[in-house]
């Protein structure tokens, strides 16, 4: 079956640096990935989408990169802010409607 | 944007009663909902696939008969927990698709089962 992997570590940077997480998964490759970002006590919030065929996208101080060869996907943050701190989820998106969740990532933005 | 509400945000039972929760779309109308379970510091499992006018389809392990699914309109789906015990005790989330196969959450049923 299909597995996600996500550091289950915290990340801590520093105010203004750049935050890259990772996100990497066996078997074969979705024909979407997507993440998430979830704040304590709430449900995930919709980021950013990437289609198989598509190498990097981004929104404002996001960017998201997928590599099929290497069955990996890495989301960035640039500039980044305290109220950047949450817990980021990576998903996969196969030919059907079901989203795969991984464990996600807790981000810590410190001043 | 998409926005989803769930209620109640929290509830507390005791163990043996039925808990309904409610999940709606409030600014788009959503063919397909899903509901997710979430324990603490896990990531969130899908429990199940909610179609408005047919009935829901189950993931593996969870029991149809103990979390009811009614997809009755567009924009409106219930999570019944049936006969609820201490061991359903969870976050629960629903979700609406989106046009873009991205799907849009609601904040989430804090369920504690005493």
């Amino acid at each position: 079956s299909q597995k996600i992997e996500q550091n289950s570590e915290a990340l801590n940077i520093q105010e203004g640096k750049t935050a890259t997480l990772t996100c990497n998964y066996t078997n074969y490759s979705p024909a979407y990935l997507q993440w998430y970002r979830q704040d304590p006590g709430r449900g995930p919030v919709f980021l950013l989408l990437i289609r198989e065929n598509e190498k990097e996208k981004r929104k404002e101080r996001l960017k998201v990169t997928f590599d099929t060869t290497l069955k990996q996907s890495l989301f960035h943050i640039t500039a980044s802010q305290p109220a950047d701190s949450a817990t980021y989820l990576c998903a996969l998106l196969y030919n059907t409607d079901k989203l795969i969740f991984g464990t996600g990532t807790r981000l810590q933005v410190f001043p | 944007g998409a926005v989803v509400s769930q209620h109640p945000s929290w509830v507390i039972c005791k163990s043996g009663t039925s808990v309904k929760i409610e999940c709606r779309s409030l600014d788009f109308q959503a063919t397909t909902m899903f509901w997710y379970r979430q324990f603490p510091k896990q990531s969130l499992m899908l429990m199940a696939t909610s179609n408005e006018g047919s009935k829901a389809t189950y993931e593996q392990g969870v029991e149809k008969d103990k979390f009811l699914i009614n997809h009755a309109s567009l924009t409106l789906s219930t999570l019944t927990v049936t006969s609820a015990h201490p061991e359903d005790s969870s976050f629960y989330i629903c979700s609406a698709q989106g046009r873009g196969y991205e799907q849009y959450f609601g904040p989430g049923t804090r369920l504690t089962v005493t």
